[in-house]
Order: C-alpha cells, then sequence, then structure tokens
C-alpha cells in the first residue's frame, strides 16, 4: 500500500520568511496530493491540493511542486506569518473518478512562525 | 460554508463500554469517512461508506467497529467494547461524490478511554 514520508517534523522560520515542506510518496498509482492544516485541537482544513496531471500550483502565498519522476512533493508558503503556525499534513491518494476517496496521511510538520 | 459537525466534541468513557460517534456530512456529499488520530500521531484511514455500505476498511476497523447512516443525513461510529487503545480523535469525513477529490473534515470527537 501508500506510504507517505514527510519531513522535517518541526520547522522554525521568522515573520516573512519562507517555509518549505517535503513529502515522498510510494505508489506510483497516486494522482491527488492535497496539503492540511491543523491547528492544535481543530480539524485538518484542506489548504492546497494538485494532481498529477500538473506540476505546480499557486495560491496566494502557497503553493505546491509535484514531481512524479521521484514521487515527491512539496509546500512552498512565502511571507510566513504568524498565523501559519500549525501542524501541516500531506496525504497521497490514488483518487479514481468514480468519487470514492482514501488519503494516506504523512507524519506532520509543525510550524512554529515567530514575530 | 457548508461544514460536517461532529458530536460530541468530546466523549469519556470506561473500557469495555460502547461508544457512538456521530456526524452530520455536508449535504450533498455522497461519500462518507471516517479517520481517526491518535495525539501526536498522523491521520489515520477507518473505513469509507458509500450507497449504505462499506467502500474500504483499514486493519483498524476491527469487528468491535461498526458504520451506520440511520435516517439519511447522520453518520456514525460504533465502539462496541472500547479499549485503552481507542482513545483518540476521531474525524468524520465527506466528500461530494464522482468527479470530486475533495475531502472535507469534520471537527473531531476526542474520545478517552479510562
Amino acid at each position: 500500500g501508500e506510504n507517505v514520508e514527510q519531513h522535517p517534523s518541526t520547522l522554525s522560520v521568522q515573520e516573512g520568511d519562507s517555509a518549505v515542506i517535503k513529502c515522498t510518496y510510494s505508489d506510483s498509482a497516486s494522482n491527488y496530493f492535497p496539503w492540511y492544516k491543523q491547528e492544535l485541537g481543530k480539524r485538518p482544513q484542506l489548504i492546497i491540493d494538485i494532481r498529477s496531471n500538473v506540476g505546480e500550483k499557486k495560491d496566494q502565498r502557497i503553493a505546491v511542486t509535484l514531481n512524479k519522476t521521484a514521487k515527491h512533493f512539496s509546500l512552498h508558503i512565502t511571507e510566513t506569518q504568524p498565523e501559519d503556525s500549525a501542524v501541516y499534513f500531506c496525504a497521497a491518494s490514488n483518487w479514481m473518478n468514480t468519487g470514492f476517496q482514501k488519503l494516506v496521511f504523512g507524519t506532520g510538520t509543525r510550524l512554529l512562525v515567530s514575530p | 460554508e457548508p461544514e460536517v459537525t461532529q458530536t460530541p466534541s468530546h466523549q469519556v468513557t470506561q473500557m469495555g463500554q460502547e461508544v457512538i460517534l456521530r456526524c452530520v456530512p455536508i449535504s450533498n456529499h455522497l461519500y462518507f469517512y471516517w479517520y481517526r488520530q491518535i495525539l501526536g500521531q498522523k491521520v489515520e484511514f477507518l473505513v469509507s461508506f458509500y450507497n449504505n455500505e462499506i467502500s474500504e476498511k483499514s486493519e483498524i476497523f476491527d469487528d468491535q467497529f461498526s458504520v451506520e447512516r440511520p435516517d439519511g443525513s447522520n453518520f456514525t461510529l460504533k465502539i462496541r467494547s472500547t479499549k485503552l487503545e481507542d482513545s483518540a480523535m476521531y474525524f468524520c469525513a465527506s466528500s461530494e461524490g464522482a468527479g470530486a477529490e475533495k475531502l472535507f473534515f469534520g471537527s473531531g470527537t476526542q474520545l478517552s478511554v479510562l
């Protein structure tokens, strides 16, 4: 089955710096890669996602890149702000157009943005 | 914006007791899921449910677990005889269906088994 590795486990940056979180996956059939942000005690919230037919996607300060050959994908946050502090999870799935979705999550990265 | 809602937010139970965790998925969604997260660990898939039957379940989802959609709006997870290791945050999630890959999570039920 799919296995997703994520690093670093913790990341501390200064406000305004960029942050990069990296994930690798094992199953070449995986075709959908979402990123979730989870604040302490709250639900995981989808912040950006990418399908395997796209190499990069950007949404304001957040971008995700995908390298299918190397089986890795990364989350890039620019101009970080203290409210970006949270745990970020990457995930992968072999999403079928039938609608069923089973996500395999990485172990999470705790991002701390210091003012 | 529509949200997945879960009740209760916290549940404390004695080992061996039955618990039912409740979820109301987003109203036009067709696929429903339970995931769990043990403190400090990754979110893990438990089960998916579509058209009133289980689509897939993980190794975690043993005979002590069951799911049900009793009334067309609620989606429940029952643990028949809780164990200490069942203590975790349980998240319900839903997705729209064919053609839509995004999964939306509820705010979770923190289950503590004593």
